[in-house]
């Protein structure tokens, strides 16, 4: 009965190719986010989204896109793989109200070669 | 832009030892406030979060934090670590009337408690 899930748990790649990331959650959570965290454990938000809105990071680069084909998905695009991609990525969900605990996945990290 | 910060990026104590790792804020309004715990290979869980009234929140395992909005400070404590606390430990700030619900997260704390 795992809450947020995402796959694959590993992915190894080439430069310059498209992957995805998929994450699911099963909390009935409104809202759905991506994080990423860098080789020195430093933790990133990447995107918010809850059916309506998608909040970008500004930092974020266009290479990245999520999409959400429910509520209880959102998947995460990456388009030509550079190496500094090369990180652990999370999934998280939460009720939108800001005091609403986010429950975060088990991660997916990525190596970009 | 509201930041966090952690000061504290190496900690190591014997077990028994008493445990404060420091976070600062910077955000002049309110505020929800987060520390989250991550275990070596896991995913990030929360350990306690603090929204309104009682400044001093207890969370699992005997963690408390200590909300002092006059210092923008959220410092986690524990009275005695045990080896099983080593992790990285996150604090992190979610501004209610910011964007998305996003949470901005401080640089994190490397715990080792030695047996």
């Amino acid at each position: 009965d795992t809450a947020v899930s995402q796959t694959p748990k590993y992915l190894v790649t080439q430069m310059g190719n498209d992957k995805s990331i998929k994450c699911e959650q099963n909390l009935g959570h409104d809202t759905m986010y991506w994080y990423k965290q860098d080789s020195k454990k430093f933790l990133k938000i990447m995107f918010s989204y809850n059916n309506k809105e998608l909040i970008i990071n500004e930092t974020v680069p266009n290479r990245f896109s999520p999409k959400s084909p429910d509520k209880a998905h959102l998947n995460l695009h990456i388009n030509s793989l550079e190496l500094g991609d090369s990180a652990v990525y999370f999934c998280a969900s939460s009720q939108p109200m800001g005091k609403e605990t986010q429950y975060f996945g088990p991660g997916t990290r990525l190596l970009v070669l | 832009a509201q930041s966090v910060s952690q000061h504290n990026h190496h900690v190591i104590l014997s077990e028994a030892a008493s445990l404060e790792l420091g976070c600062n804020y910077s955000y002049g309004g309110t505020v929800n406030l987060f520390w989250y715990v991550q275990y070596p290979g896991q995913h990030l869980q929360l350990l306690l979060k603090y929204f309104s009234g009682d400044p001093l929140v207890k969370g699992i395992k005997g963690f408390e934090a200590e909300f002092i909005k006059s210092k923008f400070s959220f410092n986690l404590r524990k009275p005695s670590v045990q080896w099983s606390d080593t992790a990285e430990y996150f604090c992190a700030v979610n501004a209610p009337m910011g964007a998305g619900n996003m949470l901005t997260f401080g640089g994190g704390t490397r715990l080792m408690v030695k047996p």
